[in-house]
């Protein structure tokens, strides 16, 4: 069936560090992917999406590529800050449902 | 735009007994979306519902339903609680289902304990 894998957490992070949180999915067709951030005691917001193979999904300094070759999805940020601590979901949803796949989510924790 | 609204926030209930949970969707959308929360087994989708039918279910027992008013607000009840139902319940709402092409919005969640 479908999934999606991230990277075990918590990251801890300096500020002004840069970012990866690993997202790699199993899909049996071709979903849209997305990252979701749950900020603390909030519900979850899409930080970005992508919804087709070599789609790069921006927001906020984020990026995320869609690579179907590698099957992944990875959340990258150049330079992240205090307010960037979160949790940090992958998740993939097909357009003919609306049921997201959400992976385990991704702590992270930025020192000043 | 007001966003997705649940109530109540928080809940404390014992074993055994119901409890119904209420989403208010962003004005306009007519999908309702119901995810469960919990440190074990993350985020895992309850049910959708469009234009008051379920469209779509998730892998959990008859104990949770649900609801869809005609204005779209949505509710969802689980019957004889158990410790393993403590968990944050989120709803999201979109236009026409939370596809690629139509966002999910989500609601702050109620947390539900179970003792």
């Amino acid at each position: 069936g479908d999934s999606v894998t991230q990277m075990e957490g918590p990251v801890t992070l300096s500020e002004e560090a840069f970012l990866t949180i690993n997202c790699t999915y199993t899909a049996t067709g071709y979903p849209s992917l997305f990252w979701y951030v749950q900020y603390p005691g909030e519900g979850l917001q899409l930080l970005l999406k992508a919804t087709k193979a070599d789609d790069k999904g921006s927001n906020k300094g984020f990026e995320a590529t869609y690579r179907k070759e590698t099957t992944s999805f990875h959340l990258e940020k150049g330079s992240v800050q205090v307010s960037d601590s979160a949790v940090y979901f992958c998740a993939l949803v097909y357009s003919s449902a609306s049921k997201i796949i959400f992976g385990s989510g991704t702590r992270l924790s930025i020192r000043p | 735009k007001a966003g997705v609204t649940q109530t109540p926030r928080y809940l404390i209930k014992t074993r055994g007994q119901q409890v119904t949970l209420s989403c208010s969707p962003i004005s306009g959308h007519r999908s309702v979306s119901w995810y469960q929360q919990t440190p074990g087994q993350g985020l895992q989708f309850l049910f959708e519902y469009f234009s008051e039918t379920q469209r779509n279910k998730g892998n959990f027992p008859g104990r949770f339903s649900g609801r869809q008013f005609s204005n779209s607000r949505s509710e969802m009840n689980v019957s004889t609680l158990e410790l393993g139902d403590s968990a944050l319940y989120l709803c999201a709402s979109s236009l026409d289902g939370g596809t690629g092409e139509n966002e999910q919005f989500f609601g702050p969640g109620t947390r539900l304990t179970v003792l």
